[in-house]
């Protein structure tokens, strides 16, 4: 069964530094999503993109945060200026069409900002 | 958004079937049921959707009444490694899913 991939699965990282997050979804997906799941917390949803643009995002998304498409495969979440808060794993998601579609989540990636 | 409810936490034995109901009673006409599972370190794993009655699949099976304003959540047979997290989710036109603190199934032997 295919499924998303994300690199690294662990990353460690000094506040203020900025961190590139990896995703690889499902060839054939359309829908491209970021959530976060902070320690013993919900998973929350950063931000959705279609088309290589943004389609929705939450207030967490702020402009620290960027998602990019590079290529045909990779998609991307980018953290300019980390801070402890950031620490978190996080899960990139896709899904063939919007909507009510299931999304599937790759193992995502542990953030440890020290 | 409709909010869900479902309970914390549910203990089971090897064997038995588990039942999580949770309820949505803001559910709009366009709003499908859909339920993850999500173990421990890893991203949650789609699991059955529904928009009315009953749809089985080779996991679980969802019933949902005629006033959706409820769903249950049927794993037979349950074996140690259903122990994970469960959650409800209502989605509709709409690009994220919105998770709750989901049904922390333990599964006793």
């Amino acid at each position: 069964e295919p499924e998303v991939t994300q690199t690294p699965s662990h990353q460690v990282t000094q506040m203020g530094q900025e961190v590139i997050l990896r995703c690889v979804p499902i060839s054939n997906h359309l829908y491209f999503y970021w959530y976060r799941q902070i320690l013993g917390q919900k998973v929350e949803f950063l931000v959705s993109f279609y088309n290589n643009e943004i389609s929705e995002k939450s207030e967490i998304f702020d402009d620290q945060f960027s998602v990019e498409r590079p290529d045909g495969s990779n998609f991307t979440l980018k953290i300019r200026s980390t801070k402890l808060e950031d620490s978190a794993m996080y899960f990139c998601a896709s899904s063939e069409a919007g909507g009510n579609q299931p999304q599937h989540f790759g193992d995502g990636t542990r953030l440890s900002i020290l | 958004l409709a909010k869900t409810t479902q309970p914390i936490s549910m203990d089971s034995y090897e064997g038995q079937e588990v039942n999580i109901t949770c309820s949505h009673n803001n559910i709009a006409t366009n709003d499908y049921i859909t339920w993850y599972q999500q173990f421990p370190s890893q991203g949650p794993r789609f699991i059955i959707q529904g928009y009315k009655t009953k749809v089985t699949n080779e996991v679980a099976s969802l019933f949902i009444p005629a006033d959706r304003k409820s769903s249950t959540l049927s794993l037979p047979r349950v074996s140690l490694s259903d122990t994970a997290v469960y959650y409800c989710l209502v989605a509709s036109n709409d690009y994220k899913l919105s998770f709750g603190a989901g049904t922390t199934v333990t599964v006793r032997a």
